[in-house]
């Protein structure tokens, strides 16, 4: 079975550009959701959907915002991309919403904002 | 602020050694779960405690859920190379998972 799968791997933008991130969950699943691990930060919640709805939303401003696919895959996107956006994007996906839903992890994409 | 806070950040012993890695919040969470992430790679699900005081093992490791459901612990016997890697806890409310910063654990042969 394959896992949850990410791209680009890597990513280099500068600022005020906009990046926009990519993940497709493992087959079944329905809620993505996305993290940002910056250096010494540790993952933080960004965004979290589930059946093409937006769910929950962690502490980040507008500028990052996202979207779910009828086929369940999930893309997110940073505006006006700042030095401190730099920062792996991890995306997990679950099965089904109840709570306590194991989530896996893929690979993530580093983004480098120059 | 870290919701969840672990110590210690880094770790470094030799091969045979034990290990603990702790995990401290002020909060109270419906479950709390250890990870390990090895570079360039996402975090890998190890176990998932649910039960205040519930103890956990997966073969050389130990994990453990405070009684309050706010803290947990992780001890590694007999440490290999192969444990080497970051390891998070993060816990679970509301459908939202908040992690630690993580401790980097390096078991050196």
């Amino acid at each position: 079975e394959a896992g949850v799968t990410q791209s680009p791997t890597h990513l280099i933008k500068t600022r005020g550009q906009q990046a926009t991130l990519r993940c497709s969950p493992i087959s079944g699943h329905t809620s993505v959701y996305w993290y940002q691990q910056a250096l010494g930060l540790g993952l933080q919640f960004l965004l979290w959907y589930d059946e093409g709805e937006e769910r929950n939303r962690g502490n980040f401003p507008p500028r990052f915002s996202g979207r779910q696919f009828p086929n369940y895959s999930s893309e997110l996107n940073v505006n006006a991309l700042e030095l401190e956006d730099s920062a792996l994007y991890l995306c997990a996906s679950s099965y089904g919403t109840s709570g306590g839903e194991t989530q896996y992890f893929g690979p993530g994409t580093r983004l480098l904002v120059l | 602020t870290q919701l969840l806070e672990q110590s210690p950040q880094f770790l470094s012993i030799q091969e045979g050694e034990n290990l603990t890695v702790y995990c401290n919040s002020s909060s109270v969470f419906s479950s709390l779960q250890w990870y390990r992430q090895e570079p360039g790679e996402g975090p890998v699900l190890l176990v998932t405690v649910v039960t205040g005081g519930e103890v956990k093992k997966l073969k050389r490791l130990t994990f453990q859920f405070g009684d309050a459901r706010k803290d947990s612990s992780l001890h590694i016997t007999a440490a290999q190379p192969g444990d080497t890697g970051l390891y998070l806890c993060a816990g679970e409310s509301d459908y939202k998972l908040s992690f630690g910063a993580g401790t980097t654990v390096t078991v050196r042969a």
